[in-house]
């Protein structure tokens, strides 16, 4: 049980598009769901927390209006990284807490995005 | 701010060897702390966990130790097998919102 899924996997874009990622949780419903962005060899650093049918809060330093957070129902959140450039080139990951409450947080397998 | 530190990798062992992955934190208050391991091509997985001072956490055969007076959270297995090669995370929660706090990883490489 827990299982996150995260979509595409892989993903190569064109600098100046936007691309979505999906996270979804598969058999949980996921109250708070979070986005990381790990960069080689480096932690994973959140980039915002986002609650069911609520705005995402996002931490310091992340521009809130480059990736779009919309966590509309209790299974799906999608982080939209709009007018892509080469230096958002990165390896982003998902995860979910399954219930309020909860401490511990399930991870998606991370979708690595490549802007050329 | 809140931060980890733990060893750099790549650590190579032979299989049966003895494994310790040293992580020191800082933060304010009480965290908790937990160790999480991503194996080739799988997203980040919780191997333990110790909410308080002197807790052990155990998994797997791994554990780790809650040491305040040291702020340290050193993971350790007695005798590693080839399945347990993985990057692994040491990483603290330190209140508020459940927002983790994570080191840069350590890459595990067991040889037969």
């Amino acid at each position: 049980g827990a299982v996150v899924s995260q979509h595409p996997s892989r993903v190569i874009c064109k600098s100046g598009t936007s691309v979505k990622i999906e996270c979804r949780s598969l058999d949980f419903q996921a109250t708070t769901m979070f986005w990381y962005r790990q960069f080689p060899k480096q932690s994973l650093m959140l980039m915002a927390t986002s609650n069911e049918g609520s705005k995402a809060t996002y931490e310091q330093g992340v521009e809130k209006d480059k990736f779009l957070i919309n966590h509309a129902s209790l299974t799906l959140s999608t982080l939209t990284v709009t007018s892509a450039h080469p230096e958002d080139s990165s390896f982003y990951i998902c995860s979910a807490i399954q219930g309020r409450g909860k401490e511990t947080q399930y991870f998606g397998p991370g979708t690595r995005l490549l802007v050329l | 701010g809140d931060s980890v530190t733990q060893m750099e990798g790549p650590v190579t062992l032979s299989e049966e060897a003895f494994l310790t992955i040293n992580c020191t934190y800082t933060a304010t208050g009480y965290p908790s702390l937990f160790w999480y391991v991503q194996y080739p091509g799988e997203g980040l997985q919780l191997l333990l966990k110790a909410t308080k001072a002197d807790d052990k956490g155990s998994n797997k055969g791994f554990e780790a130790t809650y040491r305040k007076e040291t702020t340290s959270f050193h993971l350790e297995k007695g005798s590693v097998q080839v399945s347990d090669s993985a990057v692994y995370f040491c990483a603290l929660n330190a209140g508020g919102g459940n927002k983790l706090t994570f080191g840069t990883g350590t890459q595990l490489k067991v040889e037969l």
